[in-house]
């Protein structure tokens, strides 16, 4: 079974810095996606961004970024230039390459992050 | 697209009754999961189906719980009868077997 941690259960930040959530996972598969989702207050769940396992570059999306460590089983993600609106809860989550119906999403217990002034 | 949409946004019932959520998935996707997020339990995955057909369901807390998928566009959760533990949000997202995009969530409570 596939397991993700995220050992930071709150973190804080001051708008414009940079900010780096951790996330390691359990897998003994090779073929795999990971995910970061956010949870703003308003509860929806918006996917931040996307790495595929067998991409060795890293993702980014504009100012979110991902450091992918395949061999650590370790995908952090980084965010430059925070701003209010990133204060969310953070969900790393992990899914296998879908083979017929297997396409579940195992997340990690989530990050709360608050952006100050 | 509209994205996943989910309906009521907010439930409120008493203990006993019966509670019927409700997902439309963004046209062309075939999976179809339904969450559950509490405090206690973070996000947990109930039920999904691939092509209207249940493929796990090993999240349903107990009978009291049901779900279908009638056709590609419509899917229902049913709690009957249903207890104050079962107060949370519940999510419904879709997908074309990568990532899974929510809907808005449905809020219940029961007294």
């Amino acid at each position: 079974a596939q397991t993700v941690t995220q050992s930071q259960p709150e973190m804080s930040v001051q708008e414009a810095e940079t900010v780096t959530l951790s996330c390691t996972y359990d897998t003994s598969e090779s073929n795999y996606y990971l995910f970061w989702y956010k949870q703003p207050p308003s509860r929806q769940m918006i996917l931040v961004i996307r790495q595929e396992a067998y991409k060795q570059q890293n993702a980014t999306e504009n100012r979110f970024s991902v450091n992918f460590q395949k061999a650590a089983k370790s995908f952090s993600l980084k965010i430059s230039d925070s701003q209010l609106g990133d204060t969310a809860m953070y969900f790393c989550a992990f899914t296998l390459l879908p083979t017929g119906t297997a396409s579940k999403l195992t997340f990690g217990t989530g990050t709360r992050l608050q952006v100050t002034l | 697209d509209a994205g996943v949409i989910q309906s009521p946004r907010h439930e409120v019932t008493e203990m006993g009754q019966e509670v019927t959520l409700r997902c439309k998935p963004i046209s062309g996707h075939d999976y179809l999961f339904w969450y559950r997020q509490t405090m206690m339990r973070g996000l947990e995955l109930l039920i999904y189906f691939n092509n209207n057909v249940p493929i796990d369901d090993s999240g349903m807390p107990e009978d009291r719980f049901s779900a279908k998928m009638p056709n590609a566009s419509f899917s229902t959760l049913k709690i009957q009868p249903s207890e104050p533990r079962d107060s949370a949000v519940y999510f419904c997202a879709s997908s074309l077997g990568r990532e899974q995009f929510f809907g808005p969530g449905t809020r219940l409570t029961v007294l």
